[in-house]
């Protein structure tokens, strides 16, 4: 069955650490792979999307990779702060082409204590 | 740009109630998406329409409904409540398909008592 999976449901890091989450799927075939924020009550918001053919995306203190024959992505932040905490979400493109929406993972909630 | 915007921000309903979302999209952006959360299920798509078409239809029983108007809005229904309906309804645009990047509204929350 197609599946995917973000392997912690929570994760508690100290302020300056790096964060590191994973999101790990199954007999998908993804073009692409999104990675979202969401804070409590409020809508997700994008991040960043990492394309099969890229190994690594960076903006700022975010890292994304994408191992398209392990079927996973990673997503970092560097240097993290409490206003990191949040939940972070994956999605991918089930077909690869943009035209079937977008399956999320249930996402990891990142806490960042000082 | 004007993000997207959804009303009513909560609802409590009771059972058998009937209710109606409402989502603004991103000026120019024509593919409107609908997904229920909650805690145990995470992000569950309902429906996507372009062009005032339903495109897409997620899982989801026939009590769901949605329509998009030729401005882009759109609206869900839901008909007889049920407890499990509780959840944040969460609107998403895009400029024309539902795999791109998702542009969420704030959600509206729905309280089925």
């Amino acid at each position: 069955s197609q599946k995917i999976e973000q392997n912690s449901e929570a994760l508690n890091i100290q302020e300056g650490k790096t964060a590191t989450l994973t999101c790990n799927y199954t007999n998908y075939s993804p073009a692409y792979l999104q990675w979202y924020r969401q804070d409590p009550g409020r809508g997700p918001v994008f991040l960043l999307l990492i394309r099969e053919n890229e190994k690594e995306k960076r903006k700022e203190r975010l890292k994304v990779t994408f191992d398209t024959t392990l079927k996973q992505s990673l997503f970092h932040i560097t240097a993290s702060q409490p206003a990191d905490s949040a939940t972070y979400l994956c999605a991918l493109d089930p077909l690869g082409g943009g035209n079937t929406p977008l399956v999320f993972g249930k996402g990891t909630r990142l806490s960042v204590i000082a | 740009k004007a993000g997207v915007t959804q009303t009513p921000r909560y609802l409590i309903k009771t059972r058998g109630q009937q209710v109606t979302l409402s989502c603004s999209p991103i000026s120019g952006h024509r593919s409107v998406s609908w997904y229920q959360q909650t805690p145990g299920q995470g992000l569950q798509f309902l429906f996507e329409y372009f062009s005032e078409t339903q495109r897409n239809k997620g899982n989801f029983p026939g009590r769901f409904s949605g329509r998009q108007f030729s401005n882009s809005r759109s609206e869900m229904n839901v008909s007889t409540l049920e407890l499990g309906d509780s959840a944040l309804y969460l609107c998403a645009s895009s400029k024309d398909r539902p795999g791109e990047t998702q542009y969420f509204g704030p959600g509206t929350r729905l309280l089925v008592l």
